[in-house]
């Protein structure tokens, strides 16, 4: 069975600072890995993802998150947060399958303070 | 293309009410496709997904069925709708690397 753990609900940053999403992820087969964002009322758009190839991936935005196999990991980073960037993020894993279905995190809500 | 549209995008249904929400896709025939379910604070829930025309599996058990009529329609629908059917109802289709979504429909249930 697959699982994504979110690690805090809430991440609050200024204006210009690192931002930092963790993402953890169980799974049994090699995972593909995304993360999504949500404005509100709004449905998810897909920032970046992870199938094979480099561990780095980079994404629409300025987001990028690096999948690290040893830790189970793909966080989540933006060097300098934007007011726009205000939102909830979802991590999601899938089995690299022909099985798609996606299995989300709970979320994280990014608050940017001014 | 690979448009998906959701309609409505809110509705207000009385406790045991009955429930119809639609999904059409557009693009590629034969597509999979998901009903997710995301409540108030909660992530989201994957309720149904159907792989073809009169195929659905369900995740969870709950007051809720999906139906797939036509290639490119999923609905789903309730008898009758319980406080615990509020949220908001995302539709998707998958394609290798990420699924694209519809916008979404917000349902009260009051």
């Amino acid at each position: 069975a697959q699982s994504v753990t979110q690690l805090g609900s809430h991440v609050s940053v200024s204006e210009g600072a690192l931002v930092l999403l963790r993402c953890n992820y169980s799974s049994s087969v090699p995972p593909y890995l995304f993360w999504y964002v949500q404005y509100p009322n709004q449905g998810l758009q897909l920032l970046l993802k992870y199938t094979t190839g480099a561990t780095l991936v980079k994404g629409i935005n300025g987001f990028e998150a690096e999948f690290k196999k040893s830790e189970t990991s793909f966080h989540l980073t933006k060097p300098s947060a934007h007011m726009s960037d205000a939102a909830e993020y979802f991590c999601a894993v899938s089995r690299g399958d022909s099985s798609y279905k996606l299995i989300f995190g709970s979320g994280t809500r990014l608050l940017v303070r001014p | 293309s690979q448009t998906i549209h959701q309609w409505p995008a809110t509705l207000v249904q009385p406790v045991g009410s009955p429930l119809s929400l639609e999904c059409t896709v557009e693009g590629t025939s034969n597509p999979n496709l998901y009903w997710y379910r995301q409540a108030a604070g909660r992530g989201l829930q994957l309720l149904f997904y159907s792989v073809g025309i009169g195929q659905i599996s369900s995740e969870v058990p709950q007051n809720l069925s999906a139906s797939r009529p036509q290639d490119r329609q999923f609905i789903l629908s309730s008898k009758k709708l319980l406080l615990s059917d509020s949220g908001f109802y995302l539709c998707a289709r998958d394609r290798r690397g990420g699924y694209t979504f519809g916008s979404g429909t917000r349902l009260t249930v009051v």
